[in-house]
């Protein structure tokens, strides 16, 4: 059964320093992989998404996740965190032929510090 | 373009009350998800429409849970009767297609149960 897990519920970092927000998943295919980002009282909204195309995805806002198949994990980075990207972050998965159905990982509340 | 609207955005009721919840797609979309999200956690798909008709109600309480997607447009999800667990977030998704393409989120229904 195919599982996505992010290591670390909570992730505090300074204004300036490197966001690192880890995502591993459980599949016997290669999936579709995806990381979401949720405002308070907001709706999910995509930051970027891995399809086959390229291991390294650049999404919206400077974020990036290179796709790891060794290691099943899909990190997400941004080199340097504003304020504004305060908020929580989930990784989800969903397996190539599949209805579409995505498996969140429980998310990772991202604190930054000024 | 307009995005997923919901309504409504919170809703409080009691044990065994029933409740509904709406949702409108983005214009032109065939498919529409209803997810659940508990508190400290991601998002769990509920049910998933193609069209008018249902690809996946694998994890829908069918004994208090009920949806129904008429002429393939809009939605509503009914809870009858409520218990406390049901107290969540209940997000609606939409995308052009199944498979890989992108889900985009509404703001979101939260229900209070007391």
């Amino acid at each position: 059964a195919q599982s996505v897990t992010q290591l670390g519920s909570h992730v505090s970092v300074s204004e300036g320093a490197l966001v690192l927000l880890r995502c591993n998943y459980s599949s016997s295919v290669p999936p579709y992989l995806f990381w979401y980002v949720q405002y308070p009282n907001q709706g999910l909204q995509l930051l970027l998404k891995y399809t086959s195309a390229a291991t390294l995805v650049k999404g919206i806002n400077g974020f990036e996740a290179e796709f790891k198949k060794s290691e099943t994990s899909f990190h997400l980075t941004k080199p340097s965190a504003h304020m504004s990207d305060a908020a929580e972050y989930f990784c989800a998965g969903c397996s190539s032929g599949n209805t579409g159905k995505l498996i969140f990982g429980q998310g990772t509340t991202l604190q930054v510090k000024p | 373009e307009a995005g997923v609207a919901q309504s409504p955005r919170y809703k409080i009721i009691e044990k065994r009350q029933s409740v509904a919840f709406w949702c409108n797609p983005i214009s032109g979309h065939a498919t529409l998800y209803w997810y659940q999200q508990i508190l400290g956690q991601g998002p769990k798909l509920l049910i998933q429409f193609q069209n008018n008709g249902v690809v996946d109600d694998s994890q829908l309480p069918k004994d208090r849970f009920s949806a129904e997607r008429l002429k393939g447009v809009d939605s509503t999800l009914k809870i009858q009767p409520a218990k406390l667990e049901d107290s969540a977030v209940y997000l609606c998704a939409s995308s052009s297609d199944r498979g890989q393409d992108t889900q985009y989120f509404g703001p979101g229904t939260r229900l209070t149960v007391l």
